[in-house]
C-alpha cells in the first residue's frame, strides 16, 4: 500500500514566488486534508475536502493560499506570492469517512510532509 | 465546544522505565480519541484509538490507552519505555464536525 504521496518533500523558494505542492491520497479514500505544522502554531488544519469538494477552508490563512482537489486522486495546495512566514511543514492527509462528512471515529493517515522554507 | 489538552510539552524517563503521556479533552458530542506519533522529519502515524467500544485501547509497539469519561481524559501509557520510542505524541479529538490535534508531548528516553 503506497500511503499519501506528498511532493516535493523538500523546497526553498525566494519570497514573492509562487509555490504548489502536491499529494496523491490512499487509493479508495473520499476525504482529504491539508495540515501545516510549525514550532509556534503546532498542527493547524487549512483545508479538508470530501468527493473533492471542499468542506472546511476555514483555516487558510489568507487569499494567498489556494487549494484544488480536481480529481479523487490528486490535490494541490498553492501559495502566492509566497512569505517567509509560510514556512512550515505541510502534511496532506486523506481518510475514508464513513457519512458525508461525519468526521468521529475515522483515522487519518499522513503523507511524509513537504518542508518549505521561504527566503 | 471541542477541546483537548496534552498536559506536558516534555516528558523525560529512562529506558526500561514507564511512560506516562496525559491528555485530557471535552467534547459536545460522543467523541472518538486518537494517539499518534511523529519522529524526527516524518508524517504523523496512527499509534491507537478509542471510539466508543473497550475503554482500554491496545496500540502498536506495546502503546495503550484508557478513556475514563468521568474524568475525560485519554492517558497513553507503556510499561517500558525503549530509546525508539523518542518522539513527539499527539492526543486528538474528534466528533462529528471537528478534528482537534493537542499540541503534542515531546517524549525524551535517557539512557
Amino acid at each position: 500500500d503506497a500511503g499519501v504521496i506528498q511532493s516535493p518533500r523538500h523546497e526553498v523558494t525566494e519570497m514573492g514566488q509562487e509555490v504548489t505542492l502536491r499529494c496523491k491520497p490512499i487509493s479508495g479514500h473520499n476525504s482529504l486534508f491539508w495540515y501545516r505544522q510549525t514550532m509556534m502554531r503546532g498542527l493547524e488544519l487549512l483545508i479538508y475536502f470530501n468527493n473533492n469538494v471542499p468542506i472546511d477552508d476555514s483555516g487558510m490563512p489568507e487569499d494567498r493560499f489556494s487549494a484544488k482537489m480536481p480529481n479523487a486522486s490528486f490535490s494541490t495546495l498553492k501559495i502566492q506570492p509566497s512569505e517567509p512566514r509560510d514556512s512550515a511543514v505541510y502534511f496532506c492527509a486523506s481518510s475514508s469517512l464513513t457519512g458525508s462528512p461525519v468526521l468521529s471515529g475515522n483515522t487519518i493517515y499522513f503523507g511524509e510532509g513537504s518542508w518549505l522554507t521561504v527566503v | 465546544a471541542q477541546s483537548v489538552t496534552q498536559l506536558d510539552s516534555h516528558v523525560s524517563v529512562s529506558e526500561g522505565t514507564p511512560v506516562l503521556l496525559r491528555c485530557n479533552y471535552s467534547s459536545s458530542y460522543s467523541p472518538s480519541l486518537f494517539w499518534y506519533v511523529q519522529h524526527p522529519n516524518k508524517g504523523l502515524q496512527l499509534l491507537l484509538k478509542y471510539t466508543s467500544a473497550a475503554t482500554l485501547v491496545k496500540g502498536i509497539n506495546g502503546f495503550e490507552a484508557e478513556f475514563k469519561k468521568s474524568e475525560t481524559s485519554f492517558h497513553l501509557t507503556k510499561p517500558s519505555a525503549h530509546m525508539s520510542d523518542a518522539a513527539e505524541y499527539f492526543c486528538v479529538v474528534s466528533d462529528v464536525f471537528k478534528i482537534i490535534f493537542g499540541k503534542g508531548t515531546r517524549l525524551h528516553i535517557l539512557p
